[in-house]
C-alpha cells in the first residue's frame, strides 16, 4: 500500500523568501512517481511538479524545485522567492505502477494530506 | 485553464437522490479519474478509466458508479445520496494513464446533500 505523509499542517513564510513543505512517503513499489499539486481558494488543482524515482536530478520548474531524497523517502518541495499568490493548499501525491500485460503502466495518484502555505507581504 | 471541463460546478440536492456529474477530458487525453475530497477523508481517489475501460478502482462505493463513453467523456453517478456523501467531487486525465504522467485537473464539483 501507498501513503503519503506531510506533517505541516500549516506554514507561514515571508514574501520573497523561501519556504520548504515536508513530504515523506512509503510504498513497495519499485517504481513511482513523486508530485506537487496546488489548490488555492477557488478550488482547483494546479500540477507544480514532477519527480520520477529513478530521475537522477532533483526536478525544477521555475520557482519550483522538488529535493528527493529516495533513502529517506522524502520530496520535500521548495518554492523559492515566494509571492502573495503562492498562498494556497499544497498537496504531495505518488504513483505507483501497474504495468499490464499489455505492456501499458499505470496507477492511482495518492494525496496527502496537504499543507496551507500562507505567504506574508 | 487546464482544459478537463467539469459540470455542474454545483449541485445541491436531498438524501435519497440520485444524480450525475459530467467530466470532458482534455483533448486528446484518454485516461479519465475521479477524486472526492473531503474535509475528513482529504483527497480520495474513487476510479480510473482508459479508453473506454475501467484500469484501476479506489475506495468507491456501492452506490457510485461511473463510465467512460466513446467520445471519452465521463460520467459519475452518485445514488442513494447520504449527508457524508457532501464533497468536492474532481475529474482528471492524462494522456495515456501511465505513471509519469502529470494529470490535468477540473474545477470540480461542490455537491452539498441536505
Amino acid at each position: 500500500a501507498q501513503k503519503i505523509t506531510q506533517t505541516q499542517p500549516g506554514m507561514f513564510v515571508q514574501e520573497k523568501e523561501a519556504v520548504t513543505l515536508d513530504c515523506t512517503y512509503d510504498t513497495s513499489d519499485p517504481s513511482y512517481g513523486l508530485f506537487w499539486y496546488k489548490q488555492p481558494s477557488s478550488g482547483e488543482m494546479i500540477f507544480l511538479i514532477y519527480q520520477g524515482s529513478y530521475d537522477q536530478q532533483n526536478a525544477t520548474e521555475g520557482r519550483y524545485s522538488l529535493n528527493f531524497q529516495k533513502a529517506r523517502k522524502s520530496a520535500n518541495l521548495v518554492i523559492s522567492a515566494s509571492q502573495l499568490g503562492d498562498s494556497a493548499m499544497y498537496f504531495c501525491a505518488m504513483r505507483g505502477v501497474i504495468t499490464n500485460a499489455g505492456g501499458t503502466s499505470y496507477g492511482k495518484l495518492t494525496f496527502g494530506q496537504g499543507t496551507i502555505l500562507t505567504v506574508h507581504p | 485553464d487546464s482544459g478537463v471541463t467539469q459540470t455542474p460546478k454545483h449541485l445541491i440536492t436531498a438524501t435519497g437522490q440520485r444524480v450525475t456529474l459530467r467530466c470532458s477530458p482534455r483533448s486528446g487525453d484518454l485516461s479519465v479519474y475521479w477524486y472526492q475530497q473531503s474535509l475528513d477523508q482529504g483527497l480520495q481517489f474513487l476510479i480510473q478509466y482508459y479508453n473506454g475501460e475501467e484500469r484501476a478502482k479506489g475506495n468507491i462505493l456501492e452506490r457510485f458508479s461511473a463510465q467512460q463513453f466513446p467520445d471519452l467523456h465521463s460520467e459519475l453517478n452518485l445514488s442513494s445520496l447520504e449527508l457524508g456523501d457532501s464533497a468536492l467531487y474532481f475529474c482528471a486525465s492524462s494522456v495515456r494513464g501511465a505513471a509519469n504522467e502529470k494529470l490535468f485537473f477540473g474545477s470540480g464539483t461542490q455537491l452539498s446533500v441536505l
